[in-house]
């Protein structure tokens, strides 16, 4: 079975712009969370969504932004990107809910500069 | 609101020697709580989670965690110590609300 698959792994931003970034989940899991990891922050959550619906969102401005699709893969989008946005971003694949147990995928490392 | 907290930021053990990582957990309710291991520029890798059914959960690569609600702990341990147990670790919570929150880890290294 094929784990999380995070797209792209790295990636260089200059500010002000936007970048997307992809995450396809396990095979039969539909519930897909996003996490933010920095060295000064740790893991902060910043939504999840199931069945297209985003059912729980974190504390990020709206800059931030997701999406699911029909077949369960997710999409991020950040947009006037910030030099404190430059992260690994963490997409995490739960079969209904984290509470299922979350399986993570590589990540994706974000640089703003 | 729940929360996790790990105590001590940095572990360092002998190979072969028991490995104790700490975790506390701030709940009003029954938690649903997880070990998750990172290695370097990897993602997240599930060790272990405890969801109610027994106190003592056995997870992959020879570790175990045991729920104590008195203690309102949640510690990961594994008997003897192997070098490619060097990274960082994990201890997570959620209850019902779809988000798992994060203590802020634990690293381990491994003396040879």
């Amino acid at each position: 079975k094929a784990g999380v698959t995070q797209t792209p792994r790295y990636l260089i931003k200059t500010r002000g712009q936007q970048v997307t970034l992809s995450c396809s989940p396990i095979s039969g899991h539909r519930s897909v969370s996003w996490y933010q990891q920095t060295p000064g922050q740790g893991l902060q959550f910043l939504f999840e969504y199931f069945s297209e619906t985003q059912r729980n969102k974190g504390n990020f401005p709206g800059r931030f932004s997701g999406r699911q699709f029909s077949n369960s893969r997710s999409e991020m989008n950040v947009s006037t990107l910030e030099l404190g946005d430059s992260a690994l971003y963490l997409c995490a694949s739960s079969f209904e809910k984290p509470q299922h147990g979350a399986f993570f995928g590589q990540g994706t490392r974000l640089t703003v500069v | 609101a729940q929360s996790v907290t790990q105590l001590g930021s940095h572990v360092s053990v002998s190979e072969g020697a028991l490995v104790l990582l700490r975790c506390n957990y701030s709940s009003s309710v029954p938690p649903y709580l997880f070990w998750y291991v990172q290695y370097p520029n990897q993602g997240l890798q599930l060790l272990l989670k405890y969801t109610s059914a027994a106190t003592l959960v056995k997870g992959i690569n020879g570790f175990e965690a045991e729920f104590k609600k008195s203690e309102t702990s949640f510690h990961l341990t594994k008997p003897s110590a192997h070098m490619s147990d060097a990274a960082e670790y994990f201890c997570a919570v959620t209850l019902n609300d779809y988000k798992l929150s994060f203590g802020a880890g634990t690293t381990v290294t491994v003396r040879a």
